[in-house]
């Protein structure tokens, strides 16, 4: 059964860089079949998408966050991982990571599973 | 403002049917991008609850239907049960956002159960 797993710091100062990796287990992230996603979701509000990436490396990422965002993937320790920049208190949300499971060879399908989500607060 | 638009709310008595909307535009669902569905259990991550506007994973109990037509889709909800109570997500894809890669959700629906 796969599952995948966040993990980074929960507390990030205003200004910073916000590092999330999220670890895949029961199941290879090489495969050709999956895109791996991120979604946010703000204490109290809706879900967002942020991105989401091939085993390949192509990206594909929310244009409001663009400029802000990079996500990368790690074939060898099958995790991938978010990085986001200048943070401020609008960044603060329950981050999840999930498989996006797409029938074409486009980022376009649903996310399942998901991961438990992890909540990262920006405050000094 | 979600490029989905749900009603934020909804409610039905221990047994009655409930449907919640999604509505997008021609540049999403009306541009033929599948609709798929979340629900969302208080303090819990989203969970798959329809796929490709009207698949229901496995698990997941026939009470629950999908259906899409023009630029809206729906979730319907039949045989209510306390626990179904729980916020709902629809999701699709817009043609507008990031090139083909443009994942969009909707605000949420937060259903009652009375």
């Amino acid at each position: 059964q796969l599952q995948l797993q966040e993990s980074g710091p929960g507390l990030v100062k205003p200004s910073e860089t916000l590092s999330l990796t999220c670890t895949v287990s029961g199941g290879s992230i090489s495969s050709s079949s999956y895109y791996w996603g991120w979604i946010r979701q703000p204490p109290g509000k809706g879900l967002e998408w942020i991105g989401s990436i091939y085993y390949s490396g192509s990206t594909y990422y929310n244009p409001s966050l663009k400029s802000r965002v990079t996500i990368s993937v790690d074939t060898s320790k099958n995790q991938f991982s978010l990085k986001l920049s200048s943070v401020t208190a609008a960044d603060t949300a329950v981050y999840y990571c999930a498989r996006l499971v797409s029938l074409t060879l486009l980022p376009q399908g649903w996310f399942d599973p998901w991961g438990q989500g992890t909540l990262v607060t920006v405050s000094s | 403002q979600s490029v989905l638009t749900q009603p934020p709310s909804v409610s039905g008595a221990p047994g009655q049917r409930v449907t919640i909307s999604c509505t997008g535009s021609s540049s999403n669902i009306g541009a033929g991008y599948d609709v798929h569905w979340y629900q969302q259990l208080p303090g819990t991550a989203p969970k798959l609850l329809i796929y490709g506007n009207s698949n229901r994973p496995s698990g997941v109990p026939d009470r629950f239907s999908g259906s899409k037509s023009g630029t809206s889709a729906s979730l319907a909800i039949t045989g209510l049960q306390a626990e179904d109570e729980a916020d709902y997500y629809c999701q699709s894809y817009d043609s507008s956002l990031s090139g083909f890669g443009g994942g969009v959700f909707g605000g949420g629906t937060k259903l009652t159960v009375l």
